[in-house]
C-alpha cells in the first residue's frame, strides 16, 4: 500500500528553529514536495526533492533520504506568519504517477 | 489575478440539488486536476485530465461528473450528493501530467456544504 505520515500538530516559538518530519511508502518515488496551507487558502508550493540530501531556500530547507523513505522540512527564524500546514507529498513513478499527500502538520507558531 | 481561479468559492446545497463548480488555469498547462480536501484527512486525487482527455478517476461515485472543454477549464458537475460530500474541492493544474515532476498550482477552492 501506499501510506505517508507526518505529525498532526507542532508548536514552537517565534524565532526558533521546527522540524517537520514525512515519512513514506509509496509505489515507486518520481520526486517529494512540501506545500504550505494557511486556513481557507490554496496549498502553495515550498520545495521539491528528488535526489538524496538537502534544498535550501531561504529559510526553509527540505531534505530527503530516498533509501530511509524519509524527508523533512526544516523552517528556521519562525515568523508569525509561518503558522500553516505543512503538506508532504510523493509522487509516484512512472506516467501514471500521481501526487500522494499527507495529512498535513499544523505549525503553531508562538509569541 | 492567481494563476487556478476557481468559482464559486462557497456553496450550499440540498442533496437533491444539481450544481457545478468551475476552475479556470491562466498558466498554460497541460494537465488539471481536482482534488478533494474533508477535515483531519489527507488531500484525495478525484481526477485527472491530461491535454483534455480524462487519465485518471479515482474511484469517484458518479454523484460527480467532471468535464474538460479544453486545457484551460475544469468543471466538476454535483448531482444527489450526500451530507459526507461536503468539503474543500480544489482544483489544480501543473505542465505536464503526472509523475512528470511537475509543480502543482492549486485554486483557493470551493468550499461545498451538502444539507
Amino acid at each position: 500500500g501506499q501510506n505517508i505520515d507526518q505529525p498532526t500538530e507542532m508548536t514552537a516559538t517565534e524565532g526558533a528553529i521546527v522540524q517537520i518530519n514525512c515519512t513514506y511508502q509509496t509505489s515507486g518515488f518520481n520526486g517529494l514536495f512540501w506545500y504550505q496551507q494557511h486556513a481557507g487558502e490554496a496549498p502553495t508550493f515550498l520545495s521539491y526533492n528528488v535526489l538524496d540530501g538537502l534544498e535550501e531556500k531561504g529559510r526553509f530547507s527540505s531534505f530527503l533520504s530516498r533509501s530511509k523513505g524519509y524527508s523533512y522540512l526544516l523552517l528556521k527564524e519562525l515568523q508569525m506568519k509561518d503558522s500553516a500546514s505543512y503538506l508532504c507529498a510523493v509522487e509516484g513513478s512512472g506516467n501514471t504517477g500521481k501526487l500522494i499527500f499527507g495529512q498535513g502538520t499544523t505549525l503553531q507558531v508562538k509569541p | 489575478e492567481t494563476g487556478v481561479t476557481q468559482t464559486p468559492r462557497h456553496l450550499v446545497m440540498g442533496m437533491t440539488n444539481k450544481k457545478s463548480l468551475k476552475c479556470e488555469q491562466h498558466l498554460g498547462h497541460n494537465a488539471m486536476y481536482w482534488y478533494k480536501q474533508s477535515a483531519k484527512k489527507p488531500l484525495e486525487l478525484m481526477f485527472v485530465y491530461n491535454f483534455k482527455e480524462q487519465t485518471e478517476n479515482n474511484s469517484v461515485p458518479s454523484r460527480f461528473s467532471p468535464e474538460c472543454p479544453n486545457s484551460s477549464h475544469l468543471f466538476l458537475h454535483l448531482h444527489t450528493l450526500q451530507p459526507e460530500d461536503s468539503a474543500l474541492y480544489l482544483c489544480a493544474s501543473s505542465q505536464d501530467g503526472p509523475g512528470s515532476g511537475n509543480t502543482i498550482y492549486f485554486g483557493e477552492g470551493s468550499w461545498l456544504t451538502v444539507v
